[in-house]
């Protein structure tokens, strides 16, 4: 089955610092998001990503759509504190029956 | 407009009893998505409703998992005789346009976190 791999696992940055973070694929998806869980809550969505090479900004936040298809990235510049969380990335298929594809997450800590 | 409600958001099962999940989509959402998410673990498709239709039902488990979303009231997942395993975060979403659509936004509910005894 399609797989997508976020690593590491945690992130530990300093209020104010940039942070990247890279989710790759052995497939192609066409849509590609970006999620944000907090603790006891689902995902809420912070970018979603429909064309290879596509650049969006959401606020601080900046993401692209790789241009094979098989990666994004997402950057979160000068950090706060209430940027803690899980970070997932997802693709899609597209088609009658296409389904999000989660990857595991990475955990955000913002030492103040 | 409300979000996406789930209910109850904890629940505590016996090995053996039935748990009935329940999810309230979006106002004018006829999509309904399921999904369970393990501890560390990112979320895994189990099955895509519109009304009075299961769409795609390949990530569910064949025994004892059922879902439907009757005409009126709330979408539920329906686990039979859970087991140990069976403990997890159940998160439903739900969207206007459907899978076919690129730009469908999915909308999650907060969950509900299953406790198998």
């Amino acid at each position: 089955g399609q797989q997508l791999n976020q690593s590491p696992q945690s992130m530990f940055i300093q209020e104010g610092e940039d942070v990247s973070m890279n989710c790759t694929s052995s497939s192609i998806f066409n849509t590609w998001l970006w999620y944000k869980q907090d603790p006891g809550e689902g995902p809420v969505l912070l970018i979603a990503l429909y064309k290879a090479g596509e650049l969006t900004s959401n606020g601080r936040l900046t993401a692209q759509f790789g241009i094979t298809r098989k990666d994004s990235f997402l950057n979160i510049s000068a950090s706060i504190p209430s940027d803690v969380g899980i970070y997932f990335c997802a693709g899609r298929t597209t088609g009658a029956n296409s389904k999000l594809t989660f990857g595991k997450g990475i955990t955000l800590s913002v030492r103040p | 407009n409300a979000g996406v409600m789930q209910n109850p958001r904890h629940l505590v099962r016996r090995r053996g009893q039935e748990a009935r999940l329940r999810c309230s989509p979006m106002k004018g959402h006829s999509h309904v998505y399921w999904y369970r998410q393990l501890p560390e673990e990112g979320l895994k498709f189990m099955v895509y409703l519109q009304k009075e239709n299961i769409i795609d039902e390949s990530g569910m488990p064949k025994e004892r998992f059922s879902a439907e979303f009757p005409k009126e009231g709330p979408s539920i997942l329906r686990i039979q005789q859970v087991v140990r395993g069976d403990s997890a975060a159940y998160f439903c979403a739900s969207s206007t346009l459907g899978a076919s659509s690129i730009t469908d936004t999915q909308y999650f509910g907060p969950g509900t976190r299953l406790t198998v005894l």
